[in-house]
């Protein structure tokens, strides 16, 4: 079955340090992978597009890669801040539908410490 | 930045009746709507697409006569939940495509609780 997972498990860590999330996905063929950061009671803010050709991607402080070998993403923040506190989902689109239908993984909670 | 706002914010409804969700494109014009549900810690969940003037295409398992969309704008579509049950209740959120490009941005979403 098609499957899209992401750790459950919040994540926390100190101010300063390096975030990194998972997305590892199963039956799917992405031509593109997205990540989305969703605060409480919000809908989501894209963040970054990756795609399939495509190894790693930068915006500032973040960073994603991609291994469509491994069927993986890692989603990356140096630097780390309080206010970068909240879910991040990833996202992909099911390869054969057309560019613009997501499917999306349940989101990793990321808590940042002073 | 493209804006997508929905209204309302939160709603409160009676089991058995029917609430209208607005979903629009602020700054851009969208041929295309997409519809999400999101319950408590799961993930977004696609519900239908919804393509202006024509009518909503329906993921598997989403009734159609139960969730009802009209696209009747380019900045406007609106999900009408009809005889709402508790189970209904979530968190409904709406993202919108604009003509000139293929990045979804999406809306604050919507709390519906029906009681």
């Amino acid at each position: 079955s098609q499957k899209i997972e992401q750790n459950s498990e919040a994540l926390n860590i100190q101010e300063g340090k390096t975030a990194t999330l998972t997305c590892n996905y199963t039956n799917y063929s992405p031509a593109y992978l997205q990540w989305y950061r969703q605060d409480p009671g919000r809908g989501p803010v894209f963040l970054l597009l990756i795609r399939e050709n495509e190894k790693e991607k930068r915006k500032e402080r973040l960073k994603v890669t991609f291994d469509t070998t491994l069927k993986q993403s890692l989603f990356h923040i140096t630097a780390s801040q309080p206010a970068d506190s909240a879910t991040y989902l990833c996202a992909l689109d099911e390869g054969n539908t057309g560019f613009q239908k997501l499917v999306f993984g349940t989101g990793t909670r990321l808590l940042v410490s002073p | 930045g493209a804006v997508v706002s929905q209204h309302p914010s939160w709603v409160i409804c009676k089991s058995g009746t029917s609430v209208k969700i607005e979903c629009r494109s602020l700054d851009f014009q969208a041929t295309t709507m997409f519809w999400y549900r999101q319950f408590p810690k799961q993930s977004l969940m696609l519900m239908a697409t919804s393509n202006e003037g024509s009518k909503a295409t329906y993921e598997q398992g989403v009734e159609k006569d139960k969730f009802l969309i009209n696209h009747a704008s380019l900045t406007l579509s609106t999900l009408t939940v009809t005889s709402a049950h508790p189970e209904d209740s979530s968190f409904y959120i709406c993202s919108a495509i604009p003509l000139t490009d293929n990045e979804q941005f999406f809306g604050p979403g919507t709390r519906l609780t029906v009681l």
